[in-house]
């Protein structure tokens, strides 16, 4: 079983539709990453939070740590927003563990 | 501001032949330094790090070695590539500057590294 855990692997949805991604993990952590990476395997990051919840445009992610379990939302959704989005939990040495990644499609 | 270059974008080696790629980092000192792979159809994983000058932790063992020949330099080598070399190489660097939210986290470009 891997240390962090995603769901789905693969989502396809129409322009417009509130998306929900999963990021479960198993291991201590300081903190996790929501990355997105493109096409062209280009990777960004789009946030790092360690409680609560952070918003950054049409984007929301949120943390429990009890729970250790995350979640990336993609509101009014658009077909740019297609990409990989990957989960990273923050380990010793910011050492990174990743997810296996979710596939978002949005057709227009 | 920071700005963490990587190179070739892209390579095709063939099976024996040695590799470098090499990671450079601007705007930053004594920063963290990772070499990150993603096989095809895999997530990324760490393969090695660096927390300062010529110290070098391996994360899985393999036909990799890195180096950090200078503070803001990772290279990553191989002597003769095999193919399961094969991936998408990131380097990036990190620093915690004070509190954990003004942690950075930075990634390349990524190499693209074929092995025939």
């Amino acid at each position: 079983k891997n240390e962090v855990e995603q769901s789905p692997q693969n989502l396809t949805a129409q322009e417009g539709e509130f998306i929900t991604i999963n990021c479960s993990y198993s291991v201590g952590i300081s903190a996790l990453h929501w990355l997105q990476q493109h096409p062209g395997g280009g990777i960004v990051s789009l946030f790092m939070l360690s409680s609560g919840k952070k918003k950054h445009g049409r984007l929301i992610a949120t943390i429990n740590i009890q729970e250790k379990h995350s979640s990336l939302h993609i509101t009014a959704s658009h077909p740019r927003d297609s990409a990989v989005y990957i989960c990273a939990c923050i380990r010793g040495a910011q050492k990174l563990v990743f997810g296996q990644g979710t596939r978002l499609t949005i057709n227009p | 501001s920071q700005t963490i270059h990587q190179w070739p974008a892209t390579l095709v080696q063939p099976v024996g032949s040695p590799l470098s790629l090499e990671c450079t980092v601007e705007g930053t000192s004594n920063p963290n330094l990772y070499w990150y792979r993603q096989a095809a159809g895999r997530g990324l994983q760490l393969l090695f790090y660096s927390v300062g000058i010529g110290q070098i932790s391996s994360e899985v063992p393999q036909n990799l070695s890195a180096s950090r020949p200078q503070d803001r330099q990772f290279i990553l080598s191989s002597k003769k590539l095999l193919l399961s070399d094969s991936g998408f190489y990131l380097c990036a660097w990190s620093r915690i500057t004070g509190p954990l939210f003004n942690y950075g986290y930075t990634f390349g470009s990524g190499t693209r590294l074929t092995v025939v």
